[in-house]
């Protein structure tokens, strides 16, 4: 069964752009989280999706937004970029939401603001 | 809210040596605890994880941990390390319910020296 798979690998950006990072989940998983990874800050929980709908978002700002198609796909979307967003964009993907499922990760999506 | 604590950012073993990688939680009810390990520019692998079946847990690659709710601790161990082993660690917790959120530790690297 193929992994989560994530579009594209590496980006770059200037300020002020917008961009959008792409996610496929698991066969199946219908559940799908990101997170954006940092040096400074660690790993961070931006939205779960499931069904459509955010079931539950992080602490960042109303320029990350999110969506996710019915077919399971995820997008996650930066407007306005800044330069401190740079990062990786991990997004994970379960059978279902819940506590105790497993979530299996994708390799990200490196992105560079300059 | 939940939390965890990893001590130390860097830990550096010989090949063969015990490997401890230390992981303390804060969780206001009984948590699910998970052991990820991230090799350079990847995503994130599950190693193993809690969910109360059994303290003593298993996981892939030779790693295993041990839930002791008294200490508030999930430490993650291996007999004996391998070059292979080089990595980061990343111990990360999720309350009961229907929230898949996971959070972080800042994570552990670990050297393995020959």
């Amino acid at each position: 069964k193929a992994g989560v798979t994530q579009t594209p690998r590496y980006l770059i950006k200037t300020r002020g752009q917008q961009v959008t990072l792409s996610c496929s989940p698991i066969s199946g998983h219908r559940s799908v989280s990101w997170y954006q990874q940092t040096p400074g800050q660690g790993l961070q929980f931006l939205f779960e999706y499931f069904s459509e709908t955010q079931r539950n978002k992080g602490n960042f700002p109303g320029r990350f937004s999110g969506r996710q198609f019915s077919n399971s796909r995820s997008e996650m979307n930066v407007s306005t970029l800044e330069l401190g967003d740079s990062a990786l964009y991990l997004c994970a993907s379960s059978p279902e939401p819940g506590s105790g499922e497993t979530q299996y990760f994708g390799p990200g999506t490196r992105l560079l603001v300059l | 809210a939940q939390s965890v604590t990893q001590l130390g950012s860097h830990v550096s073993v010989s090949e063969g040596a015990l490997v401890l990688l230390r992981c303390n939680y804060s969780s206001s009810v009984p948590p699910y605890l998970f052991w990820y390990v991230q090799y350079p520019n990847q995503g994130l692998q599950l190693l193993l994880k809690y969910t109360s079946a059994a303290t003593l847990v298993k996981g892939i690659n030779g790693f295993e941990a041990e839930f002791k709710k008294s200490e508030t601790s999930f430490h993650l161990t291996k007999p004996s390390a391998h070059m292979s082993d080089a990595a980061e660690y990343f111990c990360a917790v999720s309350a009961t319910g229907a929230n898949s959120k996971l959070t972080f530790g800042k994570g552990i690297t670990l050297s393995v020296r020959p």
